[in-house]
Parts: structure tokens; sequence; C-alpha cells
């Protein structure tokens, strides 16, 4: 079945450093592709998407690209800051009724 | 303001005694779904509503019970709770649809079966 798979953490960064998170995944047919967020004692809250091969999905300084060739759909930021201290979540809409599936998670902590 | 809300947002409880998770939505979204987050193995879904009337198992259904009465509802039900029940709950809800559109959460529920 389709699944997301994204690296473990925690990522511990500095202020300013640049960031990378991978996902990759598995997916018949053309799934759209989502990095989510969760701030601590929050819900997750959408980051940015792609839905369809090439598209780059941006939003608060982040970047994501979705490579079909590679099945990959990595997460970038050039220049941290301590609120971006969070957890991200990769997802892909799979299966016939497009439902969500989510990686495990990556935690992500800045240090001034 | 547009929003997902849960009820309530702390709960413990002891083994065998049901209760309701609540979740209500005030965006006129047809989708809703309901999520356990546990740690290592991130978020899984338990069931799904595509709209009024319709309910379908996510991955992780079993010890739990869903009902969509109303467009804007859709509580989760636990019969009888277990220990390995204890976890965090999302509810979340949609309008666009899942391919194109995003999930709005709610703040979550955090669980404790004693």
């Amino acid at each position: 079945g389709d699944s997301v798979t994204q690296m473990e953490g925690p990522v511990t960064l500095s202020e300013e450093a640049f960031l990378t998170i991978n996902c990759t995944y598995t997916a018949t047919g053309y799934p759209s592709l989502f990095w989510y967020v969760q701030y601590p004692g929050e819900g997750l809250q959408l980051l940015l998407k792609a839905t369809k091969a090439d598209d780059k999905g941006s939003n608060k300084g982040f970047e994501a690209t979705y490579r079909k060739e590679t099945t990959s759909f990595h997460l970038e930021k050039g220049s941290v800051q301590v609120s971006d201290s969070a957890v991200y979540f990769c997802a892909l809409s799979g299966g016939s009724q497009g439902n969500l599936i989510f990686g495990k998670g990556t935690k992500l902590s800045v240090k001034p | 303001e547009a929003q997902v809300t849960q009820n309530p947002r702390y709960l413990i409880t002891v083994t065998g005694k049901k209760l309701t998770v609540t979740c209500s939505q005030n965006m006129n979204h047809e989708y809703m779904s309901w999520y356990r987050q546990d740690p290592g193995l991130g978020l899984r879904q338990i069931y799904y509503s595509m709209n009024v009337e319709v309910t379908d198992k996510g991955d992780v259904p079993e010890g739990y019970k869903v009902s969509r009465k109303e467009k804007r509802n859709f509580p989760l039900i636990l019969e009888s709770p277990s220990p390995n029940q204890t976890s965090l709950y999302f509810c979340a809800s949609s309008f666009e649809g899942l391919r194109g559109g995003k999930l709005f959460f709610g703040s979550g529920t955090q669980l404790s079966v004693l």
C-alpha cells in the first residue's frame, strides 16, 4: 500500500542553520504531497503542498519540490529560527478515497 | 473564526467506562476524520466520514465507534476503553477534498485509560 518514510529525529540545529528533512513515498498513481507542522501543544496545520510532479510548494521560507523520479518531497529552509521548533510531518493523499497517509514525524529543535 | 473544536482537552478514565470525545467544525466541511498520535508511530487514522451518514474505517478502527448525524459534528465513542487506547487524539475536517485541499485539525484530546 501507499506509505511515507521520513528521516527520524530529533534534529537539533542552531539558529540560521540550513534545514533539510528528507521524505520519500511509495504510491500508486499520482498523489498530492503535503508537509504539515505541529507546534507544541497544538494540532497539525498545513505548511505547504504540491499536487503534481515538479511542483514546488513554499510557505514561511520553507520549500519542497515534488520529485517523481526519486519519489521524494524533501523539506528545506535556508535559515531556521527558534520559532520553527516543531514536529514536521510529510503526508500523501492515497487510497481510493484520497485519505492522507502521514509519516512518523520529525522533531526539530532550533537553539539560539 | 473557522475552527475545529474538540472536547475535552484532557481526559483520565478507567478501563471499561464508556466515553465520548466530541468534535465540531464550523466551516461546512463534508469530510471529517479522527486520528490518534502515538510516539514513534506518527498519526494513524481511526475513522473518517465523507458526508452525513457516511462513515468508513481507517487503519486502526478496533475499539472505536463514530457517528455522523449532522454535518458539523463527528463524535468519537469508546464503548469499553482499554489502556492501549491511551493516546493523543485529533479530529480533522476538509472541504476541498484531500487531493488538492487541506485538513484543519482540532487542538487534540489527551486520553489516559487507567
